[in-house]
């Protein structure tokens, strides 16, 4: 069994469009995180969960909205998609609040005609 | 936060042991020294963590100085597996707030 997954692994759409990635992990971690990795391969984090709250929020566009509905899935909405945001997007998990070991889930690769 | 240097790429060949080393001058106390790997088309992957004493673990070996101003991660035998770019991360852990901040890392080539 995977233990950070995610889907999909492959997104293009178009300029303006919204979309959603998801995310689970079934290692009954307390901590989820976003992170995006652009075409420099700069990998930068955008949000953490712990436990279904946020806790943290680097500056990113009011278009990313993550979502929590439980502490094994955290999702990302992206509305009115820009070419700018073509990367891709890795989420990550780990134990507890602060925990330096996180397990990342393979990626999805958003591609923004 | 505290920075890490790293060499842009170093090259190795299989099953020969290979040195990454990463400068911290700056690392204060209460800082671990943590090493993760991300494979072509992959996500990252831990691979080690430490504070003031060397570790070992399954993967590898990290090698800190006495003064944890530099470090180095150790693979014993590399494989071609071990091709990736390697990321040395600084941070405090149990920090409430505490995130990883991945720097450029070294990109490992493993010549067969």
């Amino acid at each position: 069994d995977t233990a950070v997954s995610q889907t999909p692994k492959y997104l293009v759409t178009q300029m303006g469009n919204d979309k959603s990635i998801k995310c689970e992990q079934n290692l009954g971690h307390d901590t989820m995180y976003w992170y995006k990795q652009d075409s420099k391969k700069f990998l930068k984090i955008m949000f953490s969960y712990n436990n279904k709250e946020l806790i943290i929020n680097e500056t990113v566009p009011n278009r990313f909205s993550p979502k929590s509905p439980d502490k094994a899935h955290l999702n990302l909405h992206i509305n009115s998609l820009e070419l700018g945001d073509s990367a891709v997007y890795f989420c990550a998990s780990s134990q507890r609040r602060g925990g330096e070991t996180q397990y990342f889930g393979p990626g999805t690769r958003l591609l923004v005609l | 936060d505290a920075k890490t240097t790293q060499p842009n790429s170093m090259e190795s060949n299989e099953e020969e042991p290979v040195h990454l080393p990463c400068n911290h001058s700056t690392i204060s106390g209460t800082d671990y020294i943590h090493w993760y790997r991300q494979l072509p088309s992959q996500g990252p992957e831990y691979v080690i963590h430490g504070l003031t004493s060397n570790v070992n673990n399954r993967m590898a070996s990290l090698a800190i100085a006495e003064d944890r101003k530099s470090s180095t991660l150790i693979l014993h035998r590399a494989t071609l597996r071990d091709a990736a770019v390697y990321y040395c991360i600084l941070g405090n852990s149990g920090g409430s707030n505490y995130k990883l901040t991945f720097g450029k890392g070294t990109l490992l080539t493993v010549n067969p």
